[in-house]
């Protein structure tokens, strides 16, 4: 079973908007929560990370939110830009990484 | 990427046949995984090694093994491919069995027809 549940499977943006990919976790043992951002014919790339210890991460448009008693992380993309245009997977880990199935991110210029 | 190598970077065999993909570090990493990456499931764990000769079983291991004989090296066998076994495989590593975050390799996709 996944134990990471990702939404949505895809997501189209105006440029300038904001992007949110959500996902949910099963497994409170888990203690790094990493986003990963992917793009095509390349293997996945480490955008940012958080902690259950903090709510919120931000790194320039990039910016994760926690909540640790629904079990629930979410990604959010500001200023959306058509080279953000890839696919991001949400994990969560423990002494092994499980990925969620995916959100692939089209931006429109 | 840079750090990562796997080769072949494509491959198509025959249903029946093994099949060996090669994951090479340069980055000194103790701890290396191997993924499967299919539409619909993301990335799924199949093995991984904390250290020389020191594998485990992932989450879908079956038809799977692992070697890893050198700290640089961490090979994935398909003992018997099938078509099931047509997926994009990607080696992936870590300084630090916390996990503070993995680097992946570009990627083996391998066609099983």
């Amino acid at each position: 079973q996944q134990q990471v549940k990702q939404s949505p499977q895809s997501l189209i943006v105006q440029k300038g908007g904001i992007s949110i990919i959500n996902c949910a976790y099963e497994n409170t043992a888990f203690d790094y929560f990493p986003w990963y951002q992917q793009f095509p014919g390349k293997g996945p790339a480490l955008l940012i990370a958080i902690r259950p210890d903090v709510s919120e991460k931000k790194e320039g448009r990039f910016t994760i939110s926690f909540n640790k008693s629904a079990k629930q992380f979410s990604l959010h993309i500001m200023d959306s830009q058509p080279g953000d245009s890839a696919t991001y997977f949400c994990a969560a880990s423990f002494n092994d990484m499980r990925f969620g199935a995916g959100t692939r991110l089209t931006v429109k210029p | 990427d840079a750090g990562i190598t796997q080769s072949p970077r494509h491959k198509v065999t025959e249903t029946g046949t093994p099949v060996t993909l090669r994951c090479h570090q340069t980055e000194n990493h103790r701890y290396m995984y191997w993924y499967r990456q299919d539409p619909g499931h993301g990335l799924r764990l199949i093995h991984y090694s904390y250290g020389v000769k020191d594998t485990d079983k992932g989450e879908v291991s079956d038809g799977y093994s692992v070697s890893r004989s050198k700290t640089e090296d961490f090979l994935l066998t398909l003992e018997s491919a099938t078509s099931s076994q047509t997926s994009v495989y990607f080696c992936a590593t870590s300084n630090s069995k916390q996990n503070y975050g993995y680097t992946f390799g570009s990627g083996t996709r391998l066609t099983v027809v």
